[in-house]
């Protein structure tokens, strides 16, 4: 079956911490996404990647960096971790020209305390 | 920009009864419409998109959506609900030259009660 996995559930870290995000396809996909969910305003989009070493701004990069050194691997980076950061981020990816969406993981849901 | 309204938080409805969903979207040129279901403490599960062809889409779980262009709308539907069916519905927009990021609405609570 083919998955998106990130590789934690839940994590707690202290503000000013440096936290790493990873998630891994096994899919060959091409493009690899990260969004955060918070009650009310959905899923949003932080960054994206076409292509390994390939990174572009969604709509809220502030805060946070990616990292894409091999094509099924997609890191997100909280540089120095605020309690606004507290959310659900979600990982996901396709194939460029999929028309069957995009496949998600299962999400990590960080606490920044 | 494309970008998708969701014009309904939360639809409380009862068991059996049918139910509506309601997603608008903007946009400028050619696109593809999907929704999405996350049940509780679950990731994102496609539930029906909509690429070309025929205005009437049907999905998974019984459900189906209906893409109007002229009021560009793309309304979920399902015409007898199951307590099961409790979830968050997300609609979801994208370019039609597909790998471009899907930009989603806020999302639609839907509680089904006996």
């Amino acid at each position: 079956d083919v998955k998106v996995t990130q590789s934690s559930r839940y994590l707690v870290k202290r503000t000013g911490e440096k936290v790493f995000l990873e998630c891994v396809q096994d899919m060959d996909h091409e493009n690899m996404f990260w969004y955060r969910q918070d009650p009310g305003l959905g899923l949003r989009l932080i960054y994206f990647s076409y292509d390994v070493k390939m990174k572009e701004k969604g709509d809220i990069p502030e805060g946070y960096s990616v990292s894409r050194e091999k094509k099924e691997r997609f890191s997100l980076i909280l540089e120095s971790a605020s309690t606004n950061q507290t959310s659900m981020y979600l990982c996901a990816s396709s194939f460029t020209g999929d028309t069957d969406g995009y496949t998600f993981g299962s999400g990590t849901r960080l606490t920044v305390v | 920009a494309q970008s998708v309204t969701q014009l309904d938080s939360q639809v409380p409805v009862f068991e059996e009864a049918p139910v509506e969903l309601r997603c608008n979207y903007s946009s400028s040129v050619s696109v593809y419409l999907f929704w999405y279901v996350q049940y509780p403490n679950q990731g994102l599960q496609l539930l029906l998109k909509y690429l070309s062809g025929s205005t009437l889409v049907k999905g998974i779980n019984g459900f189906e959506a209906e893409f109007n262009k002229s009021q560009t709308s793309f309304h979920l539907r399902k015409p007898s609900v199951h307590i099961s069916d409790t979830a968050e519905y997300f609609c979801a927009v994208t370019l039609s030259n597909s790998g471009y990021a899907l930009n989603f609405g806020k999302g639609t609570s839907l509680l089904v009660t006996p």
